[in-house]
């Protein structure tokens, strides 16, 4: 099963753009990365997700590098309702995800 | 429009007891995934029902199993529970299959059903 690598926390100030990295260099060629992130006492949200592409919708941007080793999440205006534990997850088959331990992403004022 | 709604919110058992959680989809989705998550871990899956049958299963014992009604509502039961069982479980709800491009692949969470074994 493919397995990704997050930073364990990090801090972004309230207004910034927020970027969170990902490392999935095991990921294979069919797999689609999906982002969630769970804010405290809450089920996960879906934020996006892609294959080969680069994505954008209205809460984040998803880039993705050309050999799909490694993505980064963008928040561009981050708020503090932004606050979450933030996962990068490869889908391992059909709406069947593999969460690890996330980002820890604190926005501050 | 209700989202995924769970039940209960919260409950207490003992060890050697047998539980069951309610799920009901979101409206139109017609598959239920259940995860499992421990204190300070991301969820982790445990089996999705979709047309009334267990579609896939994650590595979870038999003592953990499920069912899905006509009306797409699920039920999670776990038997002889463990302290280990303590978590919060949370049900996903989706449509169909996304790699018969179905739906766009988003999982709509509930709230959970935090469960507490003494």
């Amino acid at each position: 099963d493919a397995k990704t690598t997050q930073p364990t926390s990090m801090d972004c100030a309230e207004g910034r753009a927020a970027n969170l990295p990902c490392n999935h260099s095991t990921i294979s060629g069919n797999e689609y990365v999906y982002w969630y992130r769970q804010i405290h006492s809450q089920g996960p949200q879906y934020i996006i997700h892609g294959l080969k592409n680069n994505e954008t919708n209205e809460m984040a941007s998803l880039i993705i590098t050309e050999d799909r080793k490694s993505s980064t999440l963008i928040l561009p205006h981050a708020t503090l309702r932004d606050t979450a534990v933030y996962y990068c997850i490869p889908e391992l088959g059909d709406y069947k995800l593999s969460f690890g331990a996330g980002t820890t992403v604190t926005v501050r004022a | 429009d209700a989202g995924v709604t769970q039940s209960p919110t919260h409950l207490i058992k003992t060890r050697g007891q047998q539980v069951t959680l309610r799920c009901s989809p979101k409206s139109g989705h017609d598959t239920v995934s259940w995860y499992q998550q421990a204190l300070g871990q991301g969820p982790q899956f445990i089996f999705q029902y979709y047309e009334e049958e267990e579609r896939q299963r994650g590595n979870f014992p038999d003592r953990f199993s499920g069912h899905q009604f006509p009306n797409y509502s699920s039920e999670l039961n776990v038997n002889a529970l463990l302290l280990g069982d303590s978590a919060l479980y949370l049900c996903a709800s989706s449509l169909g299959s996304r790699f018969a491009g179905e739906s766009t692949g988003e999982l709509f969470f509930g709230e959970g059903s935090r469960l507490t074994v003494l």
